[in-house]
């Protein structure tokens, strides 16, 4: 069965201490990795897509990696804005782009 | 380039009733895609629709129904309304071209069932 496991469930950090979220799954068929942020009320916004392992991208403080069993989501000298729920979701070996999600990481960063 | 929309934001409805909910997506996207979020399972897909055709399904109930028109506007509905299916209903678009398109989300539907 495709599953996609997230920790810690929660994080706090200081401003400007730097960490990273653990995504691993277990698919068969992965046709890309995709990390999204959710703030409350609100739908989940799109961060980055990963394909294949080595693959990594940037954004800002946020800089997402992909291994054949897991991802990594590096949030380097985070600000109080970056709090939010993480989620990592994976996109299987059928037609469509139906994703499997995990649970989330949620983020909170104080100043 | 507006983004998605789903109405109504709030919705709170009695056991046994039914309820639909609707989407608009971002224009030109073809692809329309329901998810359930809920503090204990999370998000969970539901259907999506392509080009007016339903193109994969989630492991939920009959109750639970969608559509997709000429315009890829989608309306999701859900008969028989039991407690469990209070939840937020999250509508995502996409242009489901290439495997990785990304989904990109409104805000949701705020179903409560009393």
């Amino acid at each position: 069965e495709d599953q996609v496991t997230q920790s810690p469930e929660a994080l706090r950090l200081q401003e400007g201490e730097s960490s990273s979220l653990n995504c691993s799954y277990t698919v068969s068929g992965l046709r890309g990795l995709f990390w999204y942020r959710q703030d409350p009320g609100k739908g989940p916004e799109f961060l980055f897509t990963l394909y294949s392992a080595g693959e990594e991208k940037e954004k800002e403080r946020l800089k997402a990696t992909l291994t054949k069993k897991e991802s990594f989501l590096h949030i380097t000298a985070p600000k109080p804005e970056d709090s939010a729920t993480y989620l990592c979701a994976v996109q299987v070996g059928r037609a469509g782009t139906a994703l499997i999600f995990g649970k989330g990481t949620t983020l909170s960063v104080s100043s | 380039k507006a983004g998605v929309t789903q109405t109504p934001r709030y919705l709170i409805k009695t056991r046994g009733q039914q309820v639909t909910l609707s989407c608009s997506p971002i224009s030109g996207h073809r692809s329309v895609s329901w998810y359930q979020q809920t503090p204990g399972q999370g998000l969970q897909f539901l259907f999506e629709y392509f080009s007016e055709t339903q193109r994969n399904k989630g492991n939920f109930p009959g109750r639970f129904s969608g559509r997709q028109f000429s315009n890829s506007r989608s309306e999701m509905n859900v008969s028989t309304l039991e407690l469990g299916d209070s939840a937020l209903y999250l509508c995502a678009s996409s242009s489901g071209a290439t495997a990785g398109s990304p989904l990109h989300f409104g805000n949701g539907t705020r179903l409560t069932v009393t």
